[in-house]
């Protein structure tokens, strides 16, 4: 079986852009949550979705979006890029969003100039 | 606040020379700890999930366990494939949610 699918794998994005990330989580699993991780870091929590609708979201600026399609995929939305927001951007899913492991995808590796 | 410290944050390890690594953890209401592994550029490899004090799980050269503060990862006479970022994380209740709270790694070397 596929695991969690991410796209791009890479992006270069200019400051002030906007950018949209993409996952496609392990068929079965409805439950969708989103990561940064930073370099020498570990993953930071961003959203979860679960249904379509949002369960839970952590300490970002309103900047950072995402939405939980029919088919249970996910986009990550990133608006007025900065420096800072140049990391490693994880997609997990899960059977459910009180099911307890999550399987993290490869990532979308973001690069903001 | 729930918090993950990984300690040490770097291992160099000959090969065959067993070592473990620490995780200790602060969250109210442990739902659920868990071990990662992770190669450079790629996304975190579960590994083991623990959910309660005195659990135990092992796989190959990994073994995982658990107390109420703490939870160790040891390796048995590794490897130089096992050299990866091993990631420890906890269970958080937010909202109707449940987040994962990562420590920041601990980056293993073994030397052949």
């Amino acid at each position: 079986d596929a695991g969690v699918t991410q796209s791009p794998t890479h992006l270069i994005k200019t400051r002030g852009q906007h950018v949209t990330l993409r996952c496609s989580p392990i068929s079965g699993h409805k439950s969708v949550s989103w990561y940064q991780q930073v370099l020498g870091q570990g993953p930071q929590f961003i959203f979860q979705y679960y249904e379509k609708e949002e369960r839970g979201r952590g300490n970002f600026p309103d900047r950072f979006s995402a939405r939980q399609f029919p088919n249970y995929s996910s986009e990550l939305n990133v608006n007025a890029l900065l420096l800072g927001d140049s990391a490693l951007y994880l997609c997990a899913s899960s059977l459910s969003a009180l099911e307890h492991t999550q399987y993290f995808g490869p990532g979308t590796r973001l690069t903001v100039l | 606040e729930d918090q993950v410290t990984q300690s040490p944050e770097a291992l160099r390890l000959q090969e065959g020379e067993s070592s473990s690594l620490n995780c200790s953890y602060t969250v109210s209401g442990l739902r659920g700890l868990f071990w990662y592994r992770q190669d450079p550029g790629k996304g975190p490899e579960f590994l083991f999930t623990l959910y309660s004090a005195g659990e135990e799980k092992e796989k190959e050269r990994l073994k995982a366990t658990l107390t109420k503060k703490e939870s160790f990862l040891h390796i048995t006479a590794p490897k130089p494939e096992d050299s990866a970022t091993y990631l420890c994380a906890v269970q958080a209740s937010q909202g109707g949610s449940e987040k994962l709270v990562f420590g920041k790694g601990m980056k293993l070397t073994v030397n052949p």
